[in-house]
């Protein structure tokens, strides 16, 4: 299966624009690139998905390397509800035919 | 916002209970798919569906079994509970392919003494 990694855990101040980065060396051509945030007690949330080009949505931009062996989420100007575990997912990666999440990054947002 | 909906959000419930979990989603969307999420932990895909007649297992076992015999409903049932299917189960829809996002509900807190 394809794989995603990301940081266990990140720290931004609110107000200020936020980088998640993700690193997906084995994707395949026809893999697309998923970013999910789950908030406390939630289920996860859609924010932006995209193939080889950016994509900006009014959640977020995502940034997509030319080799697409990684991809960055922006959070233009991060507010306190931005604090949840963001995913990074490649679909349909080669596994089961859904989403496979992994253990995401923990976003902190510092006031 | 997203129209899609588990029943009960919080399960408390004895050993060897039958259970069943409730979702339904007013999308139309033809897949559906349940997950299972231990507090703190990454979640896994156990079952999905394609449409009517259609479940596949994911990529954890489990013990649960779902049916799919209208596209809007998608329950899944726990025959025998034991306390190892103590977790959160939450249940997604989707259009078909790859270009297309997932919503997800709420779910439910499963509690098995």
């Amino acid at each position: 299966d394809a794989k995603t990694t990301q940081p266990n855990s990140m720290e931004s101040n609110e107000e200020e624009p936020v980088h998640l980065p993700c690193n997906h060396s084995t994707i395949s051509g026809t893999d697309y690139i998923h970013w999910y945030r789950q908030l406390p007690s939630q289920g996860p949330e859609y924010v932006i998905h995209g193939l080889t080009s950016n994509v900006n949505n009014r959640m977020a931009s995502l940034a997509i390397a030319e080799d697409r062996k990684s991809s960055t989420l922006i959070l233009h100007r991060a507010t306190l509800r931005d604090a949840a575990v963001y995913y990074c997912i490649l679909f349909p990666g080669g596994g089961a035919d859904g989403l496979t999440f992994g253990k995401g990054t923990h976003l902190i947002i510092q006031p | 916002e997203a129209d899609i909906y588990q029943t009960p959000r919080y399960l408390v419930i004895g050993t060897g209970k039958k259970i069943t979990l409730e979702c339904s989603q007013t999308m139309g969307h033809d897949k559906m798919y349940w997950y299972q999420q231990d507090p703190g932990m990454e979640l896994h895909l156990i079952h999905y569906s394609y449409g009517v007649n259609s479940t596949e297992k994911g990529d954890l076992s489990s013990e649960s079994t779902v049916s799919r015999i209208r596209t809007e409903h998608f329950p899944l049932t726990l025959e025998s509970a034991r306390p190892s299917h103590t977790s959160q189960y939450l249940c997604a829809s989707s259009e078909m392919g790859r270009n297309t996002e997932a919503f997800f509900g709420q779910g439910t807190r499963l509690t098995v003494v």
